[in-house]
């Protein structure tokens, strides 16, 4: 059975205190792990996709990683306008046109000033 | 960027009341959209998916009588609880991708409280 699993589930940080996100996956066929940030009371908003182990990608003060298990969302030096609850998802299925996403639990972060 | 509207972005109704949520693609076809539901501090439940044309795919334990799928052109899908009861409050939020499937990134509407009284 295809899994998603997030760590830790709340993280809460100083503002420049840099960490990382967990989303460790056993899944059948991998067709893209994505990540998305989701503020309360809206929907999810698209971060990044990683398709290949060792694949990395770059957004102001994030950076996504992914290993043949597991994918790091890092946060360095995060600032309050980064507090969000954070989504990874593996694309499943038969083939990337017909393949959907599995969701993990989330970790909703706060960052403090 | 790709925008999603979902409307309306909440609803209040009585128990028995048929309540209808639509999804738009703004800028792009959507081929494929779907229907997730989210229940406070939990993650995305996919319900259903619905090719353009096409009868909607329903996830396992999804009743589908309950929540009746139509996406009839590629711009636009809707969602219609049927006989909703406070058990069907949740917050529903519709998603849309293009031809190229995962592929590319799938954009989320930003949802739609629905409260049975």
């Amino acid at each position: 059975e295809d899994q998603v699993t997030q760590s830790p589930e709340a993280l809460r940080l100083q503002e420049g205190e840099s960490s990382s996100l967990n989303c460790s996956y056993t899944v059948s066929g991998l067709r893209g792990l994505f990540w998305y940030r989701q503020d309360p009371g809206k929907g999810p908003e698209f971060l990044f996709t990683l398709y290949s182990a060792g694949e990395e990608k770059e957004k102001e003060r994030l950076k996504a990683t992914l290993t043949k298990k597991e994918s790091f969302l890092h946060i360095t030096a995060p600032k309050p306008e980064d507090s969000a609850t954070y989504l990874c998802a593996v694309g499943v299925g038969g083939s990337s046109n017909t393949g959907k996403l599995i969701f993990g639990q989330g970790t909703t972060l706060q960052v403090k000033p | 960027g790709a925008v999603v509207s979902q409307h309306p972005s909440w609803v209040i109704c009585k128990s028995g009341t048929s309540v209808k949520i639509e999804c738009r693609s703004l800028d792009f076809q959507a081929t494929t959209m779907f229907w997730y539901r989210q229940f406070p501090k939990q993650s995305l439940m996919l319900m259903a998916t619905s090719n353009e044309g096409s009868k909607a795919t329903y996830e396992q334990g999804v009743e589908k009588d309950k929540f009746l799928i139509n996406h009839a052109s590629l711009t636009l899908s809707t969602l219609t609880v049927t006989s909703a009861h406070p058990e069907d409050s949740s917050f529903y939020i519709c998603s849309a991708r293009d031809f190229l499937g995962l592929k590319r990134p799938q954009h989320f509407g930003d949802g739609t409280r629905l409260s049975i009284l």
